[in-house]
């Protein structure tokens, strides 16, 4: 199956660490990209390739991979994080490309 | 500054045609591959359809396959998405996005995005 899985919804306190991650079998051959957007606004790009930041992206966005599994991490969370986040990556064999059903952050 | 600045949507009736525009600016629009991506209200985001920088490559996913046809004016800096025979469900925002760099399929920069309604 090429579809990616995240959790709906994930909290975080102000300033901690949290973890959103995606699943999905494209991802054992392709890295996945995350995007955050919110409400009425264009998605933006935040983590693309091998953990790489698009410029203007604060460092404390990290991407990491492990088997079918993709993570973004923010590193000490700030109130403007909090947003729909999405995955998406390529499966090679089918030249598609899909996302993931979205991961809604609330920074508490 | 990349730009790029979409037109065409709005509301058609089931069945219907219309198509979608997006203009690049900023960049040399002919180097880059590009993509639609659609988001239905208030539901994720849902990849449409990819074209290469030179049109040598195109895909699309299986829901507008044989309906949505994806083109590119590298001279006149423009992309294109011509939808024919419309339904309910692909009542979405489209937006138009561009790889950040060549080498990747991330969407880097998008469009600002058009509604299209599809409804009797």
């Amino acid at each position: 199956s090429s579809e990616l899985t995240q959790d709906p919804a994930v909290s975080v306190a102000l300033r901690q660490t949290v973890r959103i991650t995606c699943q999905g079998d494209s991802l054992r051959g392709s890295y996945a990209s995350w995007y955050q957007q919110n409400p009425g606004q264009a998605p933006v790009l935040v983590i693309y390739g091998k953990n790489k930041r698009p410029s203007g992206i604060p460092d404390r966005f990290s991407g990491s991979s492990s088997g079918n599994t993709a993570s973004l991490t923010i590193t000490g969370a700030q109130a403007e994080d909090e947003a729909d986040y999405y995955c998406n990556s390529r499966d090679s064999s089918s030249n598609r490309w899909f996302f993931g059903g979205g991961t809604k952050l609330t920074v508490l | 500054e990349v730009q790029l600045v979409q037109s065409g949507g709005g509301l058609v009736k089931p069945g219907g045609s219309l198509r979608l525009s997006c203009a690049g600016s900023g960049f040399t629009f002919s180097t880059y591959s590009m993509n639609w991506v659609r988001q239905a209200p208030g539901k994720g985001l849902e990849w449409v359809s990819s074209i290469s920088s030179g049109s040598d490559y195109i895909y699309y996913s299986d829901s507008v396959k044989g309906r949505f046809t994806i083109s590119r004016d590298n001279a006149g800096n423009s992309l294109f998405l011509q939808m024919n025979r419309l339904r309910v469900e692909d009542t979405a925002v489209y937006y138009c996005a561009r790889v950040y760099e060549s080498s990747t399929y991330a969407s880097g920069y998008w469009g600002q995005g058009s509604l299209v309604t599809v409804s009797s």
